[in-house]
């Protein structure tokens, strides 16, 4: 088992840019989760996905949409990247709804110019 | 509404002892503590719910203060391989999704 992957590993992107990060995990986990992680900031949740076909917003969604594609796989998109959006961006995943451990993935370090 | 941890840092020499703490203002559920290693994803360490039952590594020792909304983990015996930075990650309901991360606390172990 992978566990939790995402690709990219690291961007760069200029400022006006869109990008789509991928997240796949191979646990048959049914809910996942994107986060980004700023210094000193602890990690923030952008937008789940309790279970394929739903999705719904966390503390940080603006400036982000997501899509959960299947069972596997929940990518995070940034439609024109800001400075601000700058950060290491976990996705996780877990098995069961509610009270569950959360497995992340190694993240996506970005830098938007 | 964010947990508040405390210290933010710490640093042992290895054997020394550390608690790490974890507050928050609402009632809570469950509280989750990861750690995270520099450049690295955060681990699972402890899930401890309310009612009592912890979920977790049996060398991780934790305990939760549901009156108080506090939660603690400690670490004792330290060893150079409990460095990283501590989070607490907390749910006020059972079935609740989501849960909201204090800003961490930093734990370096010196030879």
């Amino acid at each position: 088992n992978a566990g939790v992957t995402q690709t990219p590993k690291f961007q760069v992107l200029k400022t006006g840019q869109s990008m789509t990060l991928q997240c796949a995990q191979d646990m048959n986990h049914n809910s996942m989760y994107w986060y980004r992680q700023d210094p000193g900031m602890g990690l923030r949740l952008i937008y789940y996905s309790a279970s394929e076909g739903t999705t719904d917003k966390g503390e940080v969604p603006n400036g982000y949409n997501v899509s959960r594609l299947n069972k596997r796989e929940f990518s995070l998109r940034l439609e024109s990247a800001a400075p601000s959006q700058t950060s290491v961006y976990f996705c996780a995943s877990k098995f069961t709804p509610g009270v569950d451990t959360q497995y992340f993935g190694p993240g996506t370090r970005l830098t938007v110019l | 509404q964010q947990p508040v941890q405390s210290p933010q840092a710490v640093i042992l020499r290895e054997g020394e002892d550390a608690v790490i703490n974890c507050s928050s203002s609402k009632a809570l559920y469950s509280v989750h503590w990861y750690r995270q290693k520099h450049g690295e994803a955060p681990v699972f360490l402890m899930i401890l719910l309310k009612g009592g039952e912890q979920k977790g590594h049996e060398k991780i020792s934790a305990s939760f203060n549901e009156k108080k909304q506090q939660s603690s983990l400690y670490l004792t015996a330290s060893q150079l391989s409990y460095s990283g930075t501590y989070f607490c990650g907390t749910a006020v309901q059972g079935g609740s999704e989501k849960l909201v991360f204090g800003k961490g606390t930093k734990l370096t172990v010196n030879p």
